[in-house]
């Protein structure tokens, strides 16, 4: 089957630190790759995406990279910021169908000033 | 503005009832979803619709029910069944086909409460 899973939280970091979220998955087919972000009480909205191997998708100062031979797609940012505070989610969709994504569980970040 | 909403914001039950939450869109999306999000659960795929009149089950549809009469609405009825309702909901579309591009665009949600 498919199925995402990410590092556990929560991550608490001071502001300007480097961050690392790890996601690896597991899929039937040639899946395309997403970050997404929910701020307290809020939806969830597009990071960032990937759709093939060695893709690196980029968005707000954050980074992922599409690595096939590990199954991963990890979450970085070089400094982080007190606003980038929210839950991140890694998520997958096989091409072709219902366009149906299979998320990780989330991980929760806080930034410190 | 284009986008999805979802309403109310926060709903409260008492147990054995049947709730309807809302979700409409104005973004002319064919594909919506529902998903219940729990405390270190992550989004589970409640129902979703890819067409006018035409809904699937997802990975959790138990105790649930939806409709699809128009493209812009899909509401979502937590019925008496639904053993733990309470939970944050999310609504989202997305257009469909046209390759890999189709990004999932999420409402603000609805936190339902069973009392």
């Amino acid at each position: 089957g498919n199925s995402v899973t990410q590092m556990e939280g929560p991550v608490t970091l001071s502001e300007e630190a480097f961050l690392t979220i790890n996601c690896t998955y597991t899929a039937t087919g040639y899946p395309s790759l997403f970050w997404y972000v929910q701020y307290p009480g809020e939806g969830l909205q597009l990071l960032l995406k990937a759709t093939k191997a060695d893709d690196k998708g980029s968005n707000k100062g954050f980074e992922a990279t599409y690595r096939k031979e590990t199954t991963s797609f990890h979450l970085e940012k070089g400094s982080v910021q007190v606003s980038d505070s929210a839950v991140y989610f890694c998520a997958l969709r096989i091409q072709g169908g219902s366009e149906k994504l299979v998320f990780g569980k989330g991980t929760k970040l806080t930034v410190n000033p | 503005d284009g986008g999805i909403t979802q309403s109310p914001k926060y709903l409260f039950r008492k147990e054995g009832q049947n709730v309807t939450l809302s979700c409409e869109q104005n973004l002319n999306h064919d594909a919506m979803y529902w998903y219940r999000q729990d405390p270190g659960q992550g989004l589970r795929l409640i129902y979703y619709s890819q067409i006018v009149n035409d809904f699937q089950k997802g990975d959790i549809a138990e105790g649930y029910s939806v409709s699809r009469e128009k493209k812009e609405s899909f509401p979502l009825t937590v019925t008496s069944a639904q053993k733990n309702p309470t939970a944050f909901y999310l609504c989202a579309s997305c257009q469909q086909g046209g390759g890999h591009y189709n990004e999932q665009f999420f409402g603000p949600g609805t936190r339902l409460t069973v009392l």
